[in-house]
């Protein structure tokens, strides 16, 4: 069974501080890797994006990819109220005789306090 | 742009009746899938379309489940017989191709009673 897993959380970091969120993967042969920020009652919408192992950063966000380990997360820095939702990782899998897919983690809900 | 559309936003069906629903995905896009999302939960994964084929059906719940994609652009996805347990938020999302990121419509919520 190829499985993304996330700590569920809540994660609550206080306004301003970094919050730092953990993703890991069971398949080796995966090349592509998401995150995604989801409001309650919205539907997710694209954060990240990162294919090569490394560091990307966009703005206040920062992807880490470590294929090696079988690890990706997503840094926040300078936390706002306005990030609090809940963050799932997804990853490109593939099944053998089939096309890849992508699978979400069940997500980590981040809750930045005033 | 626009986006991913699905419709209806919202769907009250009695126990018992069937469902479609329907997703007109971004222009372009050769993938979209389709993901089910009780509340509180993660994403369900349903099925995927490559074009108009699909190649993992492994996510449709039970036989009561279809799906079809014509001229490589809408899909409806129908609930037969629906039952209580099929009450959930239904998201389509595309992608401009396989490894692309997915871009996400509003989603049906669908209430059966």
């Amino acid at each position: 069974q190829k499985e993304v897993e996330q700590n569920s959380g809540p994660l609550s970091v206080p306004e301003g501080a970094i919050a730092s969120l953990n993703c890991t993967y069971s398949d080796r042969g995966s090349q592509s890797f998401f995150w995604y920020r989801q409001y309650s009652g919205k539907s997710p919408e694209l954060i990240m994006s990162i294919y090569s192992n490394g560091d990307k950063e966009d703005g206040r966000f920062t992807a880490q990819l470590n294929k090696a380990s079988q690890y990706v997360s997503l840094l926040i820095r300078d936390s706002q109220p306005s990030d609090s939702a809940t963050y799932l990782c997804a990853v490109n899998m593939y099944d053998t005789g089939t096309a890849s897919k992508l699978t979400f983690g069940t997500g980590t809900r981040l809750q930045v306090t005033l | 742009g626009a986006g991913v559309s699905q419709s209806p936003s919202n769907k009250v069906t009695e126990k018992g009746k069937d469902v479609e629903l329907r997703c007109d995905p971004i222009s372009g896009h050769t993938a979209l899938y389709w993901y089910r999302q009780s509340l509180g939960q993660g994403l369900e994964f349903l099925i995927y379309f490559q074009g108009n084929s699909a190649p993992d059906k492994s996510g449709l719940p039970s036989d009561r489940f279809s799906a079809e994609r014509t001229g490589g652009s809408v899909s409806t996805l129908t609930i037969q017989r629906t039952q209580q347990e099929d009450s959930a938020v239904y998201l389509c999302a595309s992608s401009l191709e396989r490894e692309a990121p997915l871009h996400f419509g509003n989603g049906t919520r669908l209430t059966v009673t």
